[in-house]
């Protein structure tokens, strides 16, 4: 079966500071991958996903994740951290053909001001 | 649109007690899916339908478990007796059909809490 390995369960950050967010599957196939973030007291909300197009996935909120085949990774970045990202993300993957998704166990992002 | 409307937002029940959870998905959305979340064990896939049908159902947990989906906007998660372990978070998430829509839309989610 898919599955997700979600290095670091917390991730603290400064405001301004690179944001990298480790996310490696487990697949001999390429499948399709997704990132998700959760707000306190809220649902999931997409960012971004990978299904094969470009290897560079650019998201909501000035994410970005690169799909690199060789590393079986799929790491969130995004430049420069604003207060607001602090929430939990969730790196998720489906097979092709099936349209369940295997959740990671998150990460929370505190952004220091 | 209005998103995937869950309800209530929040139960508190007595163990034994039946639970019934309800989720209107995005109009033309096919797929549905139901998710627990805890945090000992995460966001857990519980069943998901597609056209009204369900395809797995592996992951609810026994018998005390049941999931309907009578027709294309609404469906149902029923937990008959609850016990206190049943506690979580529950989303109910849609996709719509066809390749380039892989992801979903989640919603807000009902706490349950069962005493």
């Amino acid at each position: 079966a898919q599955s997700v390995t979600q290095l670091g369960s917390h991730v603290s950050v400064s405001e301004g500071a690179l944001v990298l967010l480790r996310c490696n599957y487990s697949s001999s196939v390429p499948p399709y991958l997704f990132w998700y973030v959760q707000y306190p007291n809220q649902g999931l909300q997409l960012l971004l996903k990978y299904t094969s197009a470009a290897t560079l996935v650019k998201g909501i909120n000035g994410f970005e994740a690169e799909f690199k085949k060789s590393e079986t990774s799929f790491h969130l970045t995004k430049p420069s951290a604003h207060m607001s990202d602090a929430a939990e993300y969730f790196c998720a993957v489906s097979e092709r053909g099936r349209r369940a998704l295997t959740f990671g166990s998150g990460t929370r992002l505190q952004v220091q001001p | 649109d209005a998103g995937v409307i869950q309800s209530p937002r929040h139960e508190v029940t007595e163990m034994g007690q039946e639970v019934t959870l309800r989720c209107k998905p995005i109009s033309g959305h096919n797929s549905l899916f139901w998710y627990r979340q805890t945090m000992m064990r995460g966001l857990e896939l519980l069943i998901y339908f597609n056209n009204n049908v369900p395809i797995d159902d592996s992951g609810m947990p026994e018998d005390r478990f049941s999931a309907k989906m009578p027709n294309a906007s609404f469906s149902t998660l029923k937990i008959q007796p609850s016990e206190p372990r049943d506690s979580a978070v529950y989303f109910c998430a849609s996709s719509q059909p066809g390749q380039e829509n892989y992801g979903y839309t989640f919603g807000s989610g009902t706490r349950l809490t069962v005493v």
